[in-house]
C-alpha cells in the first residue's frame, strides 16, 4: 500500500514568492491534515479536511495561506507571498477517519520550505 | 497555550540501556495517547499508543507506562539501539468530533554504539 505522497521534497524561494505544495493521501483515507514543522519543535496543525470539507483551519494564517481539497483526495496548500518566517517542514497526514485510533496520523516525508 | 510538555529534550544513552522519555497533559478530556517516531528528513510515523483505561502497553523492546492521576505518561525503551536514534514526540488527542492531534515538542534521542 503506498504512503502519502508529498511533493516537492524540498522548495528555495525568495520572499515575497508564491509557493505551492501537493499531497495524495493513502487511498481511502477520509481525513487530511496539514501540519507546520519548525526545526527542533513538533507538528502543528494549519488545517484538517474531512474529505471536501475543511473541519478545522483555525490555525492557518488566512491572509497569505490557503489550501483546498477538491474531489475529496488530493489537496494543495498554498503560500502567497510567503515571508522569511515561512521557513519550515509542511507535513501532509491521513487518517481513515472516525474511530477508536483517532490519533494514528499517517504522514508524508513533508516538503522542507526555505524563503530567502 | 502548550498542552502536552515533554521532557527532556534531548537524551543519550548507551547501547543496551533503557530510554525514557516523559510526558504531562493538562486536558483531561484527552482519551488516546500516541508516541511517534521521526528520522531526519521524514514524517513521523506512530510507534505505540495508548488509552488511560489501562496503566501500560508494551509492544516488543516499547512500554508506555501511563498515570491518570497524575496526568502523565512515559516511554521506555529497553535495551536501546543505535538504530532507535530518532525523535521522538508524545501526542494527546480527544477522539470523537475534535480529532486533533495535540504533539509535545520532542526528544532527540541519540543512541551510542
Amino acid at each position: 500500500e503506498a504512503g502519502v505522497v508529498q511533493s516537492p521534497r524540498y522548495k528555495i524561494i525568495e520572499k515575497k514568492q508564491p509557493v505551492a505544495f501537493w499531497c495524495n493521501p493513502i487511498s481511502g483515507h477520509n481525513t487530511l491534515y496539514w501540519y507546520l514543522q519548525n526545526l527542533g519543535q513538533g507538528p502543528e496543525l494549519l488545517i484538517r479536511y474531512e474529505n471536501e470539507e475543511a473541519v478545522d483551519d483555525s490555525q492557518l494564517p488566512k491572509d497569505r495561506f490557503s489550501a483546498e481539497r477538491l474531489k475529496g483526495v488530493d489537496s494543495t496548500l498554498k503560500i502567497q507571498p510567503a515571508e522569511l518566517g515561512d521557513s519550515a517542514v509542511y507535513l501532509c497526514a491521513s487518517s481513515p477517519g472516525a474511530g477508536k485510533k483517532a490519533g494514528e496520523l499517517f504522514f508524508g516525508e513533508g516538503s522542507r520550505l526555505t524563503v530567502l | 497555550q502548550q498542552q502536552v510538555k515533554q521532557s527532556p529534550q534531548s537524551l543519550i544513552v548507551q547501547k543496551g540501556g533503557i530510554s525514557i522519555i516523559n510526558c504531562a497533559y493538562e486536558n483531561t478530556a484527552f482519551d488516546y495517547f500516541p508516541w511517534y517516531q521521526q528520522f531526519p528528513g521524514k514524517g513521523p510515523a506512530l510507534l505505540i499508543a495508548i488509552r488511560p483505561d489501562v496503566s501500560e502497553k508494551k509492544e516488543g523492546r516499547f512500554t508506555i507506562s501511563f498515570n491518570k492521576s497524575a496526568k502523565q505518561f512515559s516511554l521506555h525503551i529497553m535495551d536501546s539501539q543505535p538504530g532507535d536514534s530518532a525523535t521522538y514526540f508524545c501526542a494527546a488527542v480527544r477522539s470523537g468530533s475534535a480529532r486533533q492531534l495535540t504533539f509535545g515538542s520532542g526528544t532527540q534521542l541519540t543512541v551510542l554504539p
